[in-house]
Parts: structure tokens; sequence; C-alpha cells
């Protein structure tokens, strides 16, 4: 089946470590997004991958850091310079040019302790 | 900037009941509009989408939207809710300049009592 996985579905770390969250597709999409969803707050983009080796910020990057080495692979790292980390965190892909149908991974909810 | 508003954040309905679920967007020029439903336990989905054409667009599972665009407005509705109704809607809208991305509301969460 064709389709987003996240691993793992609850990570705990403690303060001051970076963490890395796998976010694997083999929809054969081209574009890969992160989110972070927060209860009240919705969805708020982190960053975004349109191309293998290419992307950009999204609206609440700072303290988190991403790869595209891979067109199936987009990992985010959190790094202990986000003030505050635990949320559950989506990823995301596309047709590239169809930003409106995103496919959805199950999510990864992260506690920083 | 685009943003999106989704003023109602908990809604509680009874079986049967109508729903609305309002959301406005801001931005001045062509949008694409999207509603997003996550069931308990499941994936975020697309439930509906409007591009151009007839204003009121049909998704699944009985849901409708109705783009009003002098309100700026894509409000969901839905005749009669069912109990596997319950979940949580998220608005979303893409600017036609802007094919890259979109912006998603801040969720309205839906709770159906039986």
């Amino acid at each position: 089946d064709g389709g987003i996985t996240q691993s793992p579905k609850y990570l705990f770390r403690k303060e001051g470590q970076n963490v890395t969250l796998s976010c694997e597709q083999n929809l054969n999409h081209d574009a890969m997004y992160w989110y972070r969803q927060d209860p009240g707050q919705g969805l708020r983009l982190i960053y975004y991958s349109q191309i293998v080796n290419d992307f950009q910020k999204g609206d609440i990057a700072e303290g988190y850091s991403v790869s595209r080495e891979k067109k199936e692979s987009f990992p985010l790292t959190v790094t202990s310079a986000q003030k505050n980390p635990t949320a559950f965190y989506l990823c995301a892909s596309t047709v590239r040019g169809r930003a409106y149908e995103q496919f959805f991974g199950p999510g990864t909810r992260l506690t920083v302790l | 900037a685009q943003s999106v508003s989704q003023h109602n954040h908990h809604v509680i309905l009874s079986e049967a009941a109508s729903l609305e679920l309002g959301c406005n967007y801001s931005y001045g020029g062509t949008v694409n509009l999207f509603w997003y439903v996550q069931y308990p336990g499941q994936h975020l989905q697309l439930l509906l989408k409007y591009f151009s054409g007839d204003p009121l667009v049909k998704g699944i599972k009985g849901f409708e939207a109705e783009f009003i665009k002098s309100k700026f407005s894509f409000n969901l509705r839905k005749p009669s809710v069912q109990w596997s109704d319950t979940a949580e809607y998220f608005c979303a809208v893409n600017a036609d300049s802007s094919a890259s991305k979109i912006i998603f509301g801040s969720g309205t969460r839906l709770s159906i009592r039986p």
C-alpha cells in the first residue's frame, strides 16, 4: 500500500537533546512538508521541500532543521534551541504544484521531559 | 499574508442536528479553499475542495461547503450529523500565487452526542 510512515509514534527525550523524527513516503511525491499541531492552534508549517536537495522555511522554522537527500525521505530534527518542542508532529506529501491535496502520515507525538 | 480563522473551537451537537462550522480567510486575490478532517486515531484527510465554478461544493459523507466571496467565507455544513462525524475539522486556503503550500485554520473539534 502506498502511503506515508512516521516513526516512532511516541517519542520521549530529555531537555537539551536533539531528536530526529522520521518521515518516509512511497507515493512518488515530489513535495514533502512538516507541520506542528498544538491544541487550539491548528497545523503550523515548519519546513517544506519541493524537490530533492532543496527546502524552505515555513512559519515556525526556528529550532528545527531538515534534510532532503532522497525523494522518499524528509527527516526533521528538533534541536535543543526549540523552546517548546513538546507537540504532535505531522508529515505530509503532495504532487509538486498541488499543495492542496496533502497526504498525511499518522504523526509522532514528541514529549520533552 | 494569508490567514484562516475558525471561530468555533469546540462544537457539541446531538445526532440528527444540523451542522455549520465557520471559516473565514484573509486574502484579496483568487483562492482555493479546503476542508480537512481528522477522525480519532486516523490520518488527516481531505474532505472537500473549491477551486472555481459552483460556489456550493459537495464532499464525502454528506458534507458540503459554500464559498461566499463577498464574505471571505467557506463554511462547512451537514444537514444531519451522525455520531461518526465526531472529529476535528480544519479549514485551509491556498492562494494561486503559492502553489507550494496551504495555510490551515486552528481547527474545530466536533463532538456528537449519541
